[in-house]
């Protein structure tokens, strides 16, 4: 099956600092997105992204389908960014399930 | 709803009791997912409801788990004899398109579940 790795795993921050997570996978997908999962456990949907860039505030991804790599930016973190970040893809043609990467802790200190 | 909701929110069993756990999607939506979350670990897919219909439980780890969605909308899940290893956080997502096709899964708070 498909493989998703993301990179780093564990990330430390001092408060406004800018960080860049990456998450490779091996098999063309058509449907990527990513999440923060907060310190209580949701799981918010941050980015749909199978190509292309986005931004959404101090927060933005591109992903290069044909190098099979995503990276989701991140801007004069807070403290509130605190939490793990997943990418998760579904596959081309045959997707019934997203294949979630094991996930970036992210550690934003004051 | 706004949201996808879940509950119980915390559930404590002794090993050998049957647990069921349930998920209200968001209106409209024909897509439910399933996931099981090992601590530490990223989410990982059980189950696939398009309206009532199963049509992937290839994630399920035994015959133990079982799940339904008898009316399109609301989805149980269903573990008969918990063991310890069934200790984990389950999430429902619900989706408004078909599995494999653009669009984005809405997820719920999840389920911890303690098997003791």
């Amino acid at each position: 099956g498909i493989q998703v790795e993301q990179s780093p795993p564990d990330l430390i921050l001092q408060e406004g600092a800018n960080s860049t997570l990456r998450c490779n996978f091996s098999d063309s997908v058509n449907n990527l997105q990513w999440f923060h999962q907060n310190p209580w456990g949701q799981l918010i949907n941050l980015f749909y992204i199978p190509s292309g860039t986005k931004q959404n505030g101090r927060l933005s991804a591109t992903t290069v389908a044909t190098e099979r790599y995503s990276l989701l930016y991140i801007s004069s973190s807070q403290t509130t960014d605190s939490g793990v970040y997943f990418c998760a893809v579904e596959r081309d043609n045959y997707g019934q399930n997203f294949v979630f990467g094991p996930g970036t802790r992210l550690s934003v200190l004051p | 709803g706004a949201g996808v909701s879940q509950s119980p929110r915390y559930k404590v069993a002794k090993r050998g009791q049957d647990v069921a756990l349930r998920c209200d999607p968001i209106s409209g939506h024909v897509s439910l997912f399933w996931y099981q979350q090992a601590l530490g670990q990223g989410p990982e897919f059980l189950t696939y409801f398009q309206n009532e219909a199963q049509l992937d439980k290839s994630g399920l780890p035994s015959d133990r788990f079982f799940a339904e969605r008898p009316e399109g909308s609301v989805s149980t899940l269903k573990i008969q004899r918990t063991q310890q290893e069934d200790s984990a956080v389950y999430l429902c997502a619900s989706s408004l398109v078909l599995a494999g096709g653009p669009g984005t899964q809405y997820f719920g708070p999840g389920t911890r579940l303690l098997v003791l």
